[in-house]
């Protein structure tokens, strides 16, 4: 079955900073991999998706870009605010109701 | 406002004492799914229901029960629950599939002592 690798677990960076959080997977068919932020308290929330036909995809200060030949897909944040602070999850899933597998979490830190 | 719903939030609770978890969503979804999460281990599926009376297991589901009676309700049932059970479990709701936004709700926190 699929398996996600996440790193790195925890990373720390200054205010106006960029972040990168990288994640490989093992299921060739994986043709989804969406981002999820966790908040203190609160569930996951789906920050940007992309699908194996997109090698990059931006929503103002985030990025994902894909590597389907290498399975690996990555997150990047540039211009980073304390309110990035949060757990980040990357995730892979073959589509329809096929299972959804996450990594195991980047917890980010972004220093005033 | 579009959401799911968990309840309890919190429960402390004893080995064998069997439980619920309730979960309810208001936005019409079909896919439901039910996840734990434990320090270092990230968020694993423990089952999952594709439409009414439609459920399958996940990765993690020894231990677990289902029920999809309605549409919008998805209970996990914790028949006699042990220690390795404590965990933060997470209801996650989707308009068809994992293709889909999953919403979440805010969580459940198990302590079985």
């Amino acid at each position: 079955g699929e398996n996600v690798e996440q790193h790195p677990s925890t990373l720390s960076v200054q205010e106006g900073d960029s972040a990168v959080i990288k994640c490989t997977y093992s299921d060739s068919a994986s043709n989804y991999f969406p981002w999820y932020k966790q908040e203190l308290g609160k569930g996951p929330q789906l920050i940007i998706d992309i699908r194996s036909n997109v090698g990059e995809k931006k929503d103002q200060r985030i990025a994902v870009t894909l590597n389907k030949t290498a399975k690996h897909f990555s997150l990047h944040i540039t211009e980073t605010q304390p309110e990035d602070s949060a757990v980040y999850f990357c995730a892979a899933s073959r589509g329809g109701f096929q299972k959804l597998v996450f990594g195991t979490g980047t917890r980010l830190l972004v220093s005033p | 406002e579009a959401q799911v719903t968990q309840n309890p939030r919190y429960l402390i609770t004893v080995t064998g004492k069997k439980l619920t978890v309730t979960c309810s969503q208001n936005m019409n979804h079909e896919y439901m799914s039910w996840y734990r999460q434990d320090p270092g281990l990230g968020l694993r599926q423990i089952y999952y229901s594709m439409n009414v009376e439609v459920t399958d297991k996940g990765d993690v589901p020894e231990g677990y029960k289902v029920s999809r009676k309605e549409k919008r309700n998805f209970p996990l049932i914790l028949e006699s629950p042990s220690p390795n059970q404590t965990s933060l479990y997470f209801c996650a709701s989707s308009l068809g599939g994992t293709l889909e936004p999953q919403h979440f709700g805010d969580g459940t926190r198990l302590s079985i002592l």
